[in-house]
């Protein structure tokens, strides 16, 4: 299917535990991002990539790490879960990044236990 | 101050009515600006985007940009009960800010 997509939908874990959130787009967008939304702050940036092998830090990117070895698939690994990390996030892609606007993937709610 | 501000809301119409969403910027670089609306537990999605200084309409639409006062609206005419979300603006000139939204609620 056409699209961002993104798996799980939904995620409970322990404090403490990696986990990895998956995000794959069939459009071949060249910049796909991160973004974790809760309550009070809005989206905020987690990571970004602006083409395979190529990934920079946005405004919250501690605890977090990213790999973007193809360019449809771009994976946000939390390496030691804690509490504050509880959110929903979510995947975007887009073509031309300050041009086209974002496409947002569904989202993954996490909770860290 | 924020780099991009928006009213949190709710905004409250009667429905067909027009709802007017505003949303303010800090950077005066900024090129390209973004309107999504977001239903509760769904993802942003794009509903339009405007470049040059003035109105763009797009249906009941409407997104009107005026850089030398650093804002943007969006005007929805015609409000639908359906309409009832969450509005988000996004400017972009270095790089990309969101905005924390507006609830609008359209009251049928």
């Amino acid at each position: 299917d056409a699209g961002i997509t993104q798996s799980p939908r939904y995620k409970i874990t322990e404090t403490g535990r990696q986990v990895t959130l998956m995000c794959h787009q069939t459009w071949s967008h060249s910049y796909m991002f991160w973004y974790r939304q809760d309550l009070g702050h809005g989206l905020r940036l987690i990571y970004y990539s602006a083409a395979a092998d190529i990934t920079d830090k946005g405004e919250v990117p501690d605890g977090y790490v990213v790999s973007r070895s193809k360019t449809e698939n771009f994976p946000l690994t939390l390496e030691s879960a804690t509490r504050s990390q509880t959110s929903v996030y979510f995947c975007a892609s887009s073509a031309r990044e300050r041009l086209d606007g974002y496409t947002f993937g569904s989202g993954t709610r996490l909770t860290v236990v | 101050q924020k780099e991009v501000e928006q009213n949190s809301g709710p905004l409250s119409v009667p429905e067909g009515a027009i709802a007017s969403l505003n949303c303010t910027y800090s950077d005066r670089g900024s090129q390209s600006f973004f309107w999504y609306r977001q239903y509760s537990g769904k993802s942003p999605e794009l509903i339009m985007f405007i470049y040059s200084n003035g109105d763009k309409e797009d249906g009941r639409f409407t997104a009107q940009l005026n850089k030398a006062s650093q804002y943007v609206s969006l005007l929805i005419r015609d409000s639908q009960p359906s309409d009832s979300a969450t509005y988000l603006c996004a400017v972009s000139g270095f790089k990309t800010i969101f905005g924390a939204g507006t609830r609008l609620f359209v009251k049928a």
